[in-house]
């Protein structure tokens, strides 16, 4: 799973800035899913692409935050004006194929909301 | 959706004894993972089994599809087992790996 790659590792913003999280998937994996993980909390979904399509985005809240996985370079979890409450871990997992195929995680952004 | 469940929530083992952890999944599934999550937060995939049985040197795990549970085995805990172990499910209506809340697990030296 080290071949899911997260950057950046740590990142501090203050209250109404914007946060860009960025994942490149493992080589051949050309699906992506991003996962927020809160203090003492399991992992939480978020939302499912593939390469320039939104699958299911159903855990993503609907303001602020945005997704993409463009034909080109790295998927972007996009957070605007940021509350203290987005503070959290936040996953990128890949896979091969979709639903079914073993996934494998990245180590994580873990944003801090100041 | 699909509900998961792990037991217990919070282990602590001697060095060198023996665990079993529980995942109870709620619908059939067909992807069923185990992680470990480090102190340093990474999650290590360890076993991707939505169905019979594996090894991997000291961990082994099981799933009965049928009954709807999976369990991991840890033999010969060593402290650098330490950390929250987590089951992940996906299946019925719910694409998406739903992770339970994980078992906290502490080998004391």
């Amino acid at each position: 799973n080290a071949g899911v790659m997260q950057n950046p590792r740590h990142l501090v913003r203050r209250r109404g800035q914007e946060a860009r999280l960025r994942c490149s998937p493992m080589k051949g994996h050309s699906h992506v899913y991003w996962y927020r993980q809160l203090p003492e909390e399991g992992l939480k979904f978020m939302v499912y692409l593939q390469k320039e399509n939104i699958i299911d985005e159903s855990g993503m809240p609907k303001e602020r935050f945005s997704a993409e996985f463009p034909k080109e370079g790295p998927s972007i979890l996009r957070i605007q004006q940021v509350v203290r409450g987005d503070s959290a871990a936040y996953f990128c997992a890949s896979s091969p194929s979709g639903w079914g195929y073993e996934a494998f995680f990245g180590q994580g952004t873990r944003l801090t909301v100041v | 959706g699909i509900q998961v469940e792990q037991s217990p929530p919070d282990l602590i083992l001697q060095e060198g004894a023996n665990s079993t952890l529980r995942c109870n999944f709620s619908d059939s599934v067909n992807n069923l993972q185990w992680f470990h999550q480090n102190p340093w937060g990474q999650l290590i995939n360890l076993f991707y089994i939505p169905s019979g049985t594996k090894q991997n040197g000291r961990l082994s795990a099981t799933t009965v599809a049928t009954e709807r549970y999976s369990l991991l085995y840890i033999s010969s805990s060593q402290t650098t087992d330490s950390g929250v172990y987590f089951c992940a499910a996906a299946g019925g209506s719910q694409g998406n790996l739903i992770f339970g809340k994980g078992t906290k697990l502490s080998v004391k030296p």
